[in-house]
């Protein structure tokens, strides 16, 4: 599986913008960027995807680098609810078998003060 | 409507005893994963199922770790004469169908601790 690159932790104010950047260096053609968030205590949650282009949801805005080796996840103005572990998942276009499968490294910690 | 549910939450067991995790997924999701997650990293993926088929037991660590989901609905995850090192989270999500775009919806986790 492709890997990720995410730096262990960030802080950020609140109501300010946060960009979290992931460096994929290996990605293939047929990979996926997909963002998981965590929050304490909780199950991780779903927060964006993308293939090529730049994606936004009521979530978060995911900008994609034209060669796709990096992407970064854009929260527009944080919150405290925001403060989680955000994990950066390249996922294979195919589903069968063991293709596919999320494959979450250790993740950004974000802080958010107040 | 109903997230996913995970039962027990909290389970202690001494070490050789097996345990049994029940997953129950949100209603009407083809898709069902198992996960395990050690403190301060990452969910590991196990296993997961398309209905009551297992299509990639892959992550379990060995024959001790089993899992079934025989009506396509609720899923057990097994863990056999249970050693220390098992003691984790293990989380179960689940999605409408897998495939592009999925969305996948976890549950609270049920915590182990083996003694």
């Amino acid at each position: 599986d492709a890997k990720t690159t995410q730096p262990n932790s960030m802080e950020s104010n609140e109501e300010e913008p946060v960009h979290l950047p992931c460096n994929h260096s290996t990605i293939s053609g047929t990979d996926y960027i997909h963002w998981y968030r965590q929050l304490p205590s909780q199950g991780p949650e779903y927060v964006i995807h993308g293939l090529t282009s730049n994606v936004n949801n009521r979530m978060a805005s995911l900008a994609i680098a034209e060669d796709r080796k990096s992407s970064t996840l854009i929260l527009h103005r944080a919150t405290l609810r925001d403060a989680a572990v955000y994990y950066c998942i390249l996922r294979d276009a195919g589903y069968g078998g063991s293709q596919g499968n999320l494959i979450f490294g250790k993740g950004t910690k974000l802080s958010v003060k107040p | 409507g109903a997230g996913v549910s995970q039962s027990p939450r909290y389970k202690v067991t001494k070490r050789g005893q097996d345990v049994a995790l029940r997953c129950d997924p949100i209603s009407g999701h083809v898709s069902l994963y198992w996960y395990r997650q050690a403190l301060g990293q990452g969910p590991e993926f196990l296993t997961y199922f398309n209905y009551e088929a297992q299509q990639d037991k892959s992550g379990l660590p060995n024959d001790r770790f089993s899992a079934e989901r025989p009506e396509g609905s609720i899923s057990t995850l097994t863990i056999q004469r249970t050693e220390q090192r098992d003691s984790a989270m293990y989380r179960c999500a689940s999605s409408l169908v897998r495939g592009i775009g999925e969305t996948q919806y976890f549950g609270p986790g049920t915590r182990l601790l083996v003694l």
